[in-house]
């Protein structure tokens, strides 16, 4: 166990919708990151946050974004959805007090669009 | 902006000894990370090589070559149990931005 709580585990929605994605990172983390990954693709990064605050931004689209709230859990938004955001989003967090600090993972949110 | 290779698909025997490369380009670099991930599950952390040379932690070794852009991973004494995904990851930036390349299947055969 990672320490990093995503919910939901699966989502389905239909083609226009709209749907947020949470993560809680491990104790004492302060840094959040997001992650897609399609079938058979490797991790795209999206987003990160530090202690509430945006630090990097990825292949991000506009229909999507994200914030990390004061008690360092964090929100993805998805809207205007379709066909093609199918994939796998992973939370990821991190001390990020070192260069070297690990990513620890959460299980992923497993988002189907119809 | 940040790139990644490394090969697809690797398949090996079991008990043998599997060599995972990882060129990139970036700006900012600051380390290479390592990560594994099976299939459904989440990505887990394996190793960071931040200076050149290798680095050991078990039946895993990393490798960084700075001046060359290059690294690696090297798996020894495989089990089936390391079938799996390998993943090498830029940190670059002074927040610690992490870009993963696309990705290793490997695929442990006895």
């Amino acid at each position: 166990d990672s320490g990093v709580t995503q919910t939901p585990k699966h989502l389905i929605t239909a083609t226009g919708q709209r749907v947020t994605l949470r993560c809680s990172p491990r104790s004492g983390d302060l840094s959040v990151y997001w992650y897609q990954q399609s079938l058979d693709q490797g991790l795209q990064f999206l987003i990160q946050y530090y202690n509430g605050e945006e630090r990097a931004k990825g292949n991000i689209l506009e229909r999507f974004s994200a914030q990390q709230f004061p008690d360092l859990h964090s929100e993805l938004n998805l809207s205007s959805l379709e066909l093609g955001d199918s994939a796998l989003y992973f939370c990821a967090s991190s001390e990020a007090n070192t260069e070297n600090s690990p990513l620890h993972f959460g299980n992923g949110t497993r988002l189907t669009v119809t | 902006g940040q790139s990644l290779e490394q090969p697809s698909e690797v398949t090996a025997v079991e008990g043998a000894i599997v060599q995972i490369n990882c060129t990139y380009q970036t700006s900012g670099f600051y380390g290479l990370s390592w990560y594994q991930q099976h299939d459904g599950g989440a990505p887990t952390f394996l190793s960071y090589n931040g200076l050149d040379g290798l680095e050991e932690t078990g039946r895993f070794s990393s490798f960084l070559s700075r001046s060359d852009s290059y690294g690696y991973l090297l798996l020894q004494e495989l089990q089936m149990k390391d079938s799996a995904s390998y993943f090498c990851a830029v940190n670059s930036g002074g927040y610690q931005k992490v870009t993963f390349g696309i990705g290793t299947k490997l695929q442990v055969i006895p």
